[in-house]
């Protein structure tokens, strides 16, 4: 099936910062999302981003399909941006394959 | 507008015993998946349904079982729990397939079986 990776698995930074999250994918894709998941443990929707670029805020995301990659770019951190950021992409016929999750720690 | 909302938010269980999670969206979706989640990794799908009265297999069905009688309820089912089955339990919707559209998740279920 289909492989997803994200890089970097862990990442520390001071509150301010800006990063880019990287999700790598093995075979082309109809779907990808971008989800943060809390120190609560919830989902959040971030971005449906099958190809192209969207902003929100503070928070960016790209997709280039053609090289089966997608990145997120979280500029001036704050501590709430803290919490684990899942890519997940469409392989099942109704159903998403999640990454194994960059934890982002975001420090005052 | 609750979205998607999932009962009970915690619970424990015995090898061997049985219960019910239920799922419920009022955001008229016609698909809903259930998934579950390891610690230290992503998501995986269990058991998902593309509208009332259909249900279908994911990655990890096994051990599991579904239905889906009402289009805004979606039920997942272990009949004799196993502490391999111990994980956080996600629920999510979709107005249209996930090659199209996005997937709203609910506040999951943390499950523990002794």
């Amino acid at each position: 099936g289909i492989q997803v990776e994200q890089s970097p698995p862990d990442l520390i930074l001071q509150e301010g910062a800006n990063s880019t999250l990287r999700c790598n994918f093995s075979d082309s894709v109809n779907n990808l999302q971008w989800f943060h998941q809390n120190p609560w443990g919830q989902l959040i929707n971030l971005f449906y981003i099958p190809s192209g670029t969207k902003q929100n805020g503070r928070l960016s995301a790209t997709t280039v399909a053609t090289e089966r990659y997608s990145l997120l770019y979280i500029s001036s951190s704050q501590t709430t941006d803290s919490g684990v950021y899942f890519c997940a992409v469409v392989e099942w016929a109704d159903g998403l394959t999640f990454g194994k999750g960059t934890h982002l720690i975001i420090q005052p | 507008n609750a979205g998607v909302t999932q009962t009970p938010k915690f619970r424990v269980l015995k090898t061997g015993q049985s219960m019910t999670l239920l799922c419920a969206q009022d955001m008229n979706h016609e698909y809903m998946y259930w998934y579950r989640q390891d610690p230290g990794m992503g998501l995986r799908l269990i058991h998902y349904s593309v509208g009332e009265g259909t249900t279908a297999k994911g990655e990890v069905p096994d051990g599991y079982n579904v239905s889906r009688l009402k289009k805004q309820n979606f039920l997942l089912g272990l009949e004799s729990a196993a502490p391999s089955q111990t994980s956080v339990y996600f629920c999510a919707s979709s107005s249209s397939s996930a090659q199209e559209d996005t997937q709203y998740f609910g506040p999951g279920t943390r499950l523990t079986v002794l």
